[in-house]
């Protein structure tokens, strides 16, 4: 079974500034996919990024960008230029491409605080 | 296009009465997943389909089942509701390995 490990319940970040959200987990797969997700106050659950195990290139997405260490098993993303509209419960998840289904596995979450 | 569609968005329930809840996937998936939410186990994975057949579930008792339609639409069924049920649920649809989120239906039980 996977487990993926969030170990910051709570972070803040002064707005413009950069913050680093970590995130491990365990398998013993060769092929699965990461994800981090956010979920603002709304409740509404946004895909923010996504990673391939097999491709050794870190994923960006404007802002977004996360530093994939395979070997370490580590996740961590990062956000450049935080925005007030970056404050939001975020949360790290892994899916393993062989099982034949698409079930997600979360972390715990990270509650990240932008501060004016 | 559309995003992924529950309802209803809130339900108040009583111990021991069934309850349903809906997912319409965004046009073209084929995959539902339904989640469940809460503050202690955070989120949980309850069960997925896939063109109307279950692939996987979740540790989750047998009171909660689901279904999906030739549409794809997707409907989760709890029965004899207990107050350990209060949560959000979640529904995600893919076409992909990509998971895209409804906004949740809170479901209370009192």
């Amino acid at each position: 079974a996977q487990t993926v490990t969030q170990s910051q319940p709570e972070m803040s970040v002064q707005e413009a500034e950069t913050v680093t959200l970590s995130c491990t987990y365990d398998t013993s797969e060769n092929n699965y996919y990461l994800f981090w997700y956010k979920q603002p106050p709304s409740r509404q659950m946004i895909l923010v990024i996504r990673q391939e195990a097999y491709k050794q290139q870190n994923a960006t997405e404007n802002r977004f960008s996360v530093n994939f260490q395979k070997a370490a098993k580590s996740f961590s993303l990062k956000i450049s230029d935080s925005q007030l509209g970056d404050t939001a419960m975020y949360f790290c998840a892994f899916l393993f491409s062989g099982a034949g289904s698409y079930q997600l596995t979360f972390g715990k979450g990270t509650k990240l605080s932008v501060i004016p | 296009k559309a995003g992924v569609t529950q309802t209803p968005r809130y339900l108040i329930k009583t111990r021991g009465q069934q309850v349903t809840l809906s997912c319409s996937p965004i046009s073209g998936h084929r995959s539902v997943s339904w989640y469940q939410q809460t503050p202690g186990q955070g989120l949980q994975f309850l069960f997925e389909y896939f063109s109307e057949t279950q692939r996987n579930k979740g540790n989750f008792p047998g009171r909660f089942s689901g279904r999906q339609f030739s549409n794809s639409r997707s409907e989760m069924n709890v029965s004899t509701l207990e107050l350990g049920d209060s949560a959000l649920y979640l529904c995600a649809s893919s076409l992909g390995l990509a998971q895209f989120f409804g906004p949740g239906t809170r479901l209370t039980v009192l």
